[in-house]
């Protein structure tokens, strides 16, 4: 069965310091897909990444950037210079290709909150 | 190019009663997938549907079903409410629910059971 651990349940920062967020995941497929979901107060999930189990090359977007370490069954987001804008929860989310059709298992959010 | 929506954005029923949820997709999305969001479970999976079928379930009671529609549209039933189901539950759509492409989610029905 496929999971999705979250260990920090909430972090706080001083806006403009740098934040990483953990997201360590099990599977049994070896092509999955890998999310990275925004949640502001608002309650609307905001897609911010996806990555393929073949694709292991880090990403950056602006402030954001993810690593994906397969050997670690990792893929954690880092914010750079956070704003007070990023709070919010972040859910990390696996799917597994084998699964017919759309399923997203999450991880239990990393609640963020940047204070200014 | 309008997103998810999702009505009625809240809802307040009784113990005992039924409910009915609805979504109406990105135009041109097939899929519709449903996910109940609460504070002790998380985000979980309900149901999907692609092309009114529905493709794969969640470890939900029977008392939550679902359809889609031919334009796409779903709706989502919950009988008998118990006090437990009170969520946010979530609406998403993606073109072909293959997962080489992304989900976009709605903003949610708050759903409160008394």
């Amino acid at each position: 069965a496929q999971k999705v651990t979250q260990a920090q349940t909430e972090i706080s920062v001083v806006e403009k310091e740098d934040v990483t967020l953990d997201c360590v995941y099990e599977t049994r497929d070896t092509t999955y897909y890998l999310f990275w979901y925004k949640q502001p107060p608002s309650g609307e999930l905001v897609f911010l990444i996806r990555r393929n189990s073949f694709d292991e090359q880090n990403e950056i977007s602006g402030r954001y950037s993810w690593n994906f370490q397969k050997s670690t069954s990792s893929f954690n987001f880092t914010i750079t210079a956070s704003q007070v804008v990023d709070s919010a929860v972040y859910f990390c989310a696996l799917s597994e290709a084998g699964s017919s059709g759309d399923k997203l298992t999450f991880g239990t959010g990393t609640r963020l909150a940047v204070r200014p | 190019k309008a997103g998810v929506t999702q009505t009625p954005r809240y809802l307040i029923k009784t113990r005992g009663q039924q409910v009915t949820l609805s979504c109406s997709p990105i135009s041109g999305h097939r899929s519709v997938s449903w996910y109940q969001q609460t504070p002790g479970q998380g985000l979980q999976f309900l149901f999907e549907y692609f092309s009114e079928t529905q493709r794969n379930k969640g470890n939900f009671p029977g008392r939550f079903s679902g359809r889609q529609f031919s334009n796409s549209r779903s709706e989502m039933n919950v009988s008998t409410l118990e006090l437990g189901d009170s969520a946010l539950y979530l609406c998403a759509s993606s073109l072909s629910g293959t997962m080489t492409l992304e989900q976009y989610f709605g903003p949610g029905t708050r759903l409160t059971v008394t």
